[in-house]
C-alpha cells in the first residue's frame, strides 16, 4: 500500500471548515484514500472514501486531485466533537486481496470555541 | 455506534498469564480484523480472518492466536502476558468482498489491556 504523508497537528476554529490535508504521491490506480479519525482512545471511526472523483457524505467531503498525489478532507462546519486523530490511509481494492489497514501517525485536529 | 461489539472492555491480568479477547461483527459481515494500538506502536494489524479461515497476518506474535467462530465471532488470545502487551486491542469487521471495488472496516470500541 501507498505512503501516505499528514501534517501532525491542525487547529481549527468552532464552526469553520476544518481542511486535512495528505500526500499519497506513490498511490496506484486502483488504491482507495481512505479516512479514518479517532476520537480519544475510542475505536477508529471511518468518515469516507474515494478512487478518483471527489466524495461526500453527511460527515465530510473528500477531494481528490486530479492526479491522485494528494487529496483533502473536508469537514465543513467543526464542531469540539470533531477533535481527534484523522487517519489518511491508501489501501489497494478488494480483488487485489490487501485487506488490511496501515496507520501511519495521523492528524491531531483541534477544534477550539 | 459501529454494530461491532467487543468484550470486556477493560482486563488487568499479570504477567504470565493468558486472557481472552472476543469481538461480534456487524451483521452480514464476514471478514474480521483484529488490530494492537500501543503507545510506541500505534494501530498495527495483527490477523485477518474470513467466514471461519484465517486470510492475512499481520505482526502477530507467536504467543497470540485467533480464531472465528461458525456463528462469525471471533477470539484474540493471548498467552504468556508480558508487560509490554499492555495496549488496546480493536477489533474491525467488514463484508468481506473480493470482486471489483472496496471493501470498508468498522471498528469495534476496543478492549484495553493492562498487564502487571
Amino acid at each position: 500500500d501507498a505512503k501516505t504523508t499528514q501534517p501532525t497537528s491542525m487547529d481549527c476554529a468552532e464552526g469553520r471548515a476544518a481542511n486535512l490535508p495528505c500526500n499519497h504521491s506513490t498511490i496506484s490506480g486502483n488504491e482507495y484514500v481512505y479516512w479514518y479519525r479517532q476520537i480519544h482512545s475510542q475505536g477508529p471511526q471511518y468518515i469516507i472514501h474515494g478512487l478518483k472523483n471527489n466524495e461526500t457524505n453527511e460527515m465530510a467531503s473528500l477531494i481528490i486531485t486530479e492526479d491522485r498525489k494528494s487529496s483533502t478532507l473536508i469537514l465543513p462546519h467543526a464542531t469540539l466533537r470533531d477533535t481527534a486523530v484523522y487517519y489518511c490511509i491508501v489501501r489497494a481494492g478488494a480483488s487485489q486481496g490487501a485487506q488490511k489497514l496501515v496507520f501511519g501517525q495521523g492528524t491531531r485536529l483541534t477544534i477550539n470555541p | 455506534d459501529s454494530g461491532v461489539t467487543q468484550t470486556p472492555k477493560h482486563l488487568i491480568t499479570a504477567t504470565g498469564q493468558r486472557v481472552t479477547l472476543r469481538c461480534s461483527p456487524r451483521s452480514g459481515d464476514l471478514s474480521v480484523y483484529w488490530y494492537q494500538q500501543s503507545l510506541d506502536q500505534g494501530l498495527q494489524f495483527l490477523i485477518q480472518y474470513y467466514n471461519g479461515e484465517e486470510r492475512a497476518k499481520g505482526n502477530i506474535l507467536e504467543r497470540f492466536s485467533a480464531q472465528q467462530f461458525p456463528d462469525l465471532h471471533s477470539e484474540l488470545n493471548l498467552s504468556s502476558l508480558e508487560l509490554g502487551d499492555s495496549a488496546l486491542y480493536f477489533c474491525a469487521s467488514s463484508v468481506g468482498t473480493t470482486g471489483v471495488g472496496t471493501d470498508t472496516q468498522y471498528f469495534g470500541p476496543g478492549t484495553r489491556l493492562t498487564v502487571l
